[in-house]
């Protein structure tokens, strides 16, 4: 059973643009919620990460939003350009799963 | 500091050939995973460790066999390859769970 729940699969943004991929989970006992971005033929490297005692966390022009009532989790990417294509996944903490992947394509 | 290093970054193996895929990390992490990606697809578990000497199976461990004797090594062993094993492979360390993963380079496998 999928331990987190990521959408969309892909996404299209023109450059400028804010890219928005969202991830849902069901385990309340969660309390590290971090993004993955991976270019093709590389390793996933830990992008932004948040802890449920804050709603937002920003580092540059990526920002982690987070809900703890509905139990969801947002990576926002403003500004985005084309060197952020990439492939994105969320994941939380306690669980060894991975959300299903995001493929970002910023059109410029 | 080199992190999570893997070796080889890329392998052909026959159909029924063995290999092992190294992994070492220089973090100290206790915790170390094996992943496999598919292409186009996101990661699925084959084993993991919390600690040396201790092992535990994924989501995916049939075909695959770990061991963990020393912090810092976590090798994956294959054993009769099949083409179902043909994907990319990756080690990954956290010092806990509550900490993010580090990532290897992969390793690129190809069972024919």
């Amino acid at each position: 059973q999928q331990q987190v729940k990521q959408s969309p699969q892909s996404l299209i943004v023109q450059k400028g643009g804010i890219s928005i991929i969202n991830c849902a989970y069901e385990n309340t006992a969660f309390d590290y919620f971090p993004w993955y971005q991976q270019f093709p033929g590389k390793g996933p490297a830990l992008l932004i990460a948040i802890r449920p005692d804050v709603s937002e966390k920003k580092e540059g022009r990526f920002t982690i939003s987070f809900n703890k009532s509905a139990k969801q989790f947002s990576l926002h990417i403003m500004d985005s350009q084309p060197g952020d294509s990439a492939t994105y996944f969320c994941a939380a903490s306690m669980s060894t799963d991975f959300g299903t992947g995001t493929s970002l394509t910023v059109i410029p | 500091n080199a992190g999570v290093t893997q070796t080889p970054k890329f392998r052909i193996l026959k159909i029924g050939q063995s290999m092992t895929l190294q992994c070492t990390q220089d973090m100290n992490h206790n915790y170390m995973y094996w992943y496999r990606q598919d292409p186009g697809m996101g990661l699925k578990l084959i084993y993991y460790s919390v600690g040396a000497g201790i092992t535990d199976k994924g989501e995916v461990p049939n075909g695959y066999n770990v061991s963990r004797s020393t912090t810092e090594d976590f090798p994956l062993r294959l054993e009769l390859a099949a083409p179902s094993q043909t994907s990319v492979y990756f080690c990954a360390s956290t010092p806990d769970r509550g900490h993010g993963y580090t990532f290897g380079s992969g390793t690129r496998l190809t069972v024919v």
